[in-house]
């Protein structure tokens, strides 16, 4: 199917596990975003990326590590899960020449 | 640091009324302003993509207004229904090309 996916979409895991949240978009879009949603503070931006092999730190970059091998793919790792990286995480694309962002349809994650 | 600030928080509407909410944003160093809605348990879908100032854009019964040089842009809906009942959240573009999110205006159309 085309669009954006997002896996899992629910996830519990314990203080100090690796995750890592996969994001695969069908449109070739040259960008990816990796936002958190969290109460009284909208969306805000993790990592993003322009391209392959080009990823830069967004507004809350510490405690996650992204890797974009192929233009479809932009995971996001948590190297050791803490309780305050609770939070709903979307991925999103955009083809830089429309701009407008498509999501996907978000991962809660839940450390306990 | 760049704000995008949203009025208001939130809204209830009764069903039949029009409505409109305001996005602050920067004046400076513009490339372009979003909306988008975002219902319950789904995922943002833009309306409008702005990057002129001035701009009107129009989707049935939304539209939005842009003015760059004293930063805001309001979003109108008129003849509010149920399914409008949203999230409403726009983002600014700047010259870095990241998007600045506001936090939104949650609206609830009261039947």
């Amino acid at each position: 199917d085309a669009g954006i996916t997002q896996s899992p979409r629910y996830k519990i895991t314990e203080t100090g596990r690796q995750v890592t949240l996969m994001c695969h978009q069908t449109w070739s879009h040259s960008y990816m975003f990796w936002y958190r949603q969290d109460l009284g503070h909208g969306l805000r931006l993790i990592y993003y990326s322009a391209a392959a092999d080009i990823t830069d730190k967004g507004e809350v970059p510490d405690g996650y590590v992204v890797s974009r091998s192929k233009t479809e793919n932009f995971p996001l790792t948590l190297e050791s899960a803490t309780r305050s990286q609770t939070s709903v995480y979307f991925c999103a694309s955009s083809d830089f020449l429309r701009t407008e962002a498509f999501f996907g349809q978000g991962t809660r994650l839940t450390v306990v | 640091i760049l704000n995008v600030e949203q009025s208001p928080q939130s809204l209830h509407v009764q069903e039949g009324d029009s409505t409109n909410f305001t996005c602050s944003f920067p004046s400076s160093n513009f490339y372009a302003l979003h909306w988008y809605r975002w219902e319950t348990a789904k995922s943002p879908e833009a309306l409008f993509v702005m990057t002129l100032n001035g701009d009107e854009k129009k989707k049935g019964r939304i539209s939005a207004t842009l003015n760059t040089k004293e930063g805001y842009s309001y979003l109108y809906i008129k003849g509010s229904q149920p399914e409008d009942s949203a999230t409403y959240l726009c983002a600014f573009k700047g010259s870095n090309y990241q998007l600045i999110w506001g936090a939104g205006t949650k609206l609830i159309i009261k039947p």
